[in-house]
């Protein structure tokens, strides 16, 4: 099955900056979802986006969804050395089959 | 506290044998998730199961097995069928029936090796 396209790969950026990473899929979807992952853990589930919603908030995090490009958004406000880890979207497609990215390697320089 | 455990953390095996990973959960979900995770690579889908004694395969489930004997363990075998083994898999877990309906809870992870 596809997997969905995340970029950057890798994002570096100073502390305090906000960082933006981005997620793109082929098919129609039900959700999107956006985990993040510390090195060598398990994941923890950020925000889910329903297909009809096109932003959410979730304290410092914003993700944004645009079904007509197929593609969402992630923003980090006001970043923090704590930011640091991988971020991956996944999103549900019409068989309810949930499809990662490759994530997108995030490291805050303090 | 509720959430969900793998053990071993890392597991190192020989060629040719075969290894159980174990996935634990107290969260009183119905169905249960392994994937497996490479280097670069988003999480494939092995086995999924959602209601005790039923599980179907995933995208990759050649060289692996799987049980449901009670709701809340899911443990995975890899067999000496799986070719390239090597990776890091994490069990997850969510409360809906539908597969992918809500969010996953995962577990920390069991990081296999094969010397």
């Amino acid at each position: 099955s596809q997997q969905g396209e995340e970029d950057p790969q890798a994002l570096s950026i100073q502390e305090g900056e906000n960082a933006t990473m981005n997620c793109s899929y082929k098919t129609s979807i039900n959700n999107l979802q956006w985990y993040r992952q510390n090195s060598g853990r398990g994941l923890v589930h950020l925000i889910l986006i329903r297909s009809n919603e096109r932003e959410k908030h979730s304290g410092r995090l914003r993700v944004t969804l645009d079904t007509s490009k197929k593609s969402s958004s992630l923003l980090i406000t006001a970043s923090r050395a704590a930011d640091t880890a991988s971020y991956f979207c996944a999103f549900m497609d019409s068989n309810y089959q949930l499809i990662w990215g490759a994530g997108t390697k995030l490291i805050i320089k303090p | 506290d509720g959430g969900i455990t793998q053990s071993p953390k890392y597991l190192f095996r020989k060629e040719g044998q075969n290894v159980t990973l174990s996935c634990e959960q107290n969260l009183n979900h119905d169905a249960m998730y392994w994937y497996r995770q490479d280097p670069g690579q988003g999480l494939r889908l092995i086995y999924y199961s959602q209601i005790v004694n039923d599980f179907q395969k995933g995208d990759i489930a050649e060289g692996y097995s799987v049980s449901r004997e009670k709701k809340e363990s899911f443990p995975l075998t890899v067999t000496s069928a799986q070719k390239n083994p090597t990776a890091f898999y994490l069990c997850a877990s969510t409360s809906g029936l539908a597969l992918g309906t809500d969010t996953q809870y995962f577990g920390p992870g069991t990081r296999l090796t094969v010397l």
